[in-house]
């Protein structure tokens, strides 16, 4: 089965560039998509294949991919950023959908 | 685009329960439809996509024969059918929609399974 990887945490100050990364295998060559989740509510997707924006999300949220690893980059951080982060992709072997273990974004 | 689970409640360890997610605000047959859930204090866990016509249709594979998903177009509803609940069950059961390519564009709120011994 796919695995995503996360790190559980990650710590940044108010202003500064905060980078959470997810591992998987060949992830490079996947259609990679971000949630924000806030605590107590529901996901928000922040970023959908690779680097795309929805509406209303701000442009300080970008991501990137290569090889092995996603990256979502938050430029700017507020403390209203602070949240659980997940990446997804889609197992096409299987058709499933598969969620990182998410990472928890500190604004410190 | 509005998604409203509803169903959840405190049930037995063996019980069922059936899962409702009402959708408004779009053409809900154009659409495909996800279940995830979120066990308390842990990760999204996808559990089951369903296309209009069902022609696309997955489950994961740790809960086939105990889960099901379906939908009625015409109520414009996603249902999740759970038998044989297990304590390990007990989480935050979201509907969400495919926003084509993969990802997940709307949520609802959620509603909250607790499986009791």
């Amino acid at each position: 089965s796919y695995v995503l990887t996360q790190p559980p945490s990650v710590s940044v100050a108010p202003g500064e560039t905060a980078t959470i990364t997810c591992g998987g295998d060949y992830i490079g060559t996947e259609m990679v998509h971000w949630y924000q989740q806030r605590p107590g509510q529901a996901p928000v997707l922040v970023i959908y294949f690779i680097n795309d924006r929805p509406s209303g999300i701000p442009e300080r949220f970008s991501g990137s991919n290569s090889e092995n690893t996603a990256t979502l980059t938050i430029s700017g951080v507020e403390a209203g950023d602070e949240a659980d982060y997940y990446c997804q992709v889609w197992d096409s072997s299987r058709d499933y959908w598969v969620f990182g273990g998410g990472t928890k974004l500190t604004v410190l | 685009v509005q998604l409203v689970e509803s169903g959840g409640g405190v049930v037995q360890a063996g019980r069922s329960l059936r899962l409702s997610c009402a959708a408004s605000g779009f053409t809900f047959n154009n659409y495909i439809l996800h279940w995830v859930r979120q066990a308390p204090g842990k990760g999204l866990e996808w559990l089951a996509l369903l296309s209009h016509d069902e022609s696309r249709k997955s489950l994961k594979g740790s809960l086939i024969g105990r889960f099901t998903i379906s939908r009625d177009d015409l109520k414009n509803t996603l249902y999740l059918q759970m038998n044989g609940l297990k304590i390990e069950d007990t989480a935050m059961y979201y509907c969400a929609r495919d926003r084509e390519g993969g990802s997940l564009d709307y949520w609802g709120r959620g509603t909250l399974v607790t499986v009791s011994s």
